[in-house]
């Protein structure tokens, strides 16, 4: 199925480790961004892609990095991990920069951090 | 921050009645989005109304937008149980590159 697709669904980290969330979307989305959402804090936008080799960073970028080698991949990697990024992280994307055609979010991954 | 900010933050209706929620933004935006989220999923997109766009419908959702206030408001209309989400506006804040999010408005649908 057309999509967004997001792995794990699910982790628990210790503190100082790092890891890499995956994010890939079937649909020739030139955009694609990632977001945190924590409770009382809508989402926040933390890195953003326009086109493979483009990225830039988006409100609340520290500790985090992404990279876009492909136009289907947009992985975002946690380089030592805090309990302040415990949250759930989305991944979305879209058909052009400007939304015009709304975001496709994928579903997910819920990150611990003890 | 250039998020938007949705009011009510919760509200409880009856299932039949009209259910309205507000988004407040900050800067000149080239369109704005709504997106629901039900508990534990990702966001769906559910209407999109340009800057130079005063009202747009979909089904039962009716969305206004007032730039010189730099305001939008959901409507929806004879709400159904399965209308209880989350919703959110976003904004573009006239980038095009970043789309910032409202911290939401939780709504509730009584059967």
């Amino acid at each position: 199925n057309a999509g967004v697709t997001q792995t794990p669904k699910f982790q628990v980290l210790k503190t100082g480790q790092s890891m890499t969330l995956q994010c890939a979307q079937d649909m020739n989305h030139e955009y694609m961004s990632w977001y945190r959402q924590d409770p009382g804090m809508g989402l926040r936008l933390i890195h953003y892609s326009v086109g493979a080799g483009i990225t830039d960073q988006g409100e609340v970028p520290n500790g985090y990095n992404v990279s876009r080698s492909t136009t289907e991949d947009f992985p975002l990697r946690l380089l030592s991990a805090a309990p302040s990024q415990t949250s759930v992280y989305f991944c979305a994307s879209s058909y052009s920069r400007s939304g015009s055609y709304g975001y496709t979010f994928g579903s997910g991954t819920r990150l611990t951090v003890v | 921050s250039q998020q938007g900010e949705e009011d009510p933050q919760a509200l409880s209706i009856q299932e039949g009645e009209n259910a309205t929620m507000n988004c407040s933004y900050k800067t000149s935006i080239n369109n704005l989005q709504w997106y629901r989220q039900n508990s534990g999923r990702g966001l769906v997109h559910l209407i999109l109304i340009r800057s130079n766009e005063r009202e747009k419908h979909s089904g039962r959702l009716r969305v206004t937008l007032d730039t010189s206030k730099k305001s939008s408001s959901l409507l929806i209309t004879a709400s159904r149980a399965a209308d209880t989400a989350s919703y959110f506006c976003a904004t573009d804040a006239g980038t095009g590159n970043q789309f910032y999010f409202g911290t939401g408005t939780s709504l509730t649908v009584i059967p």
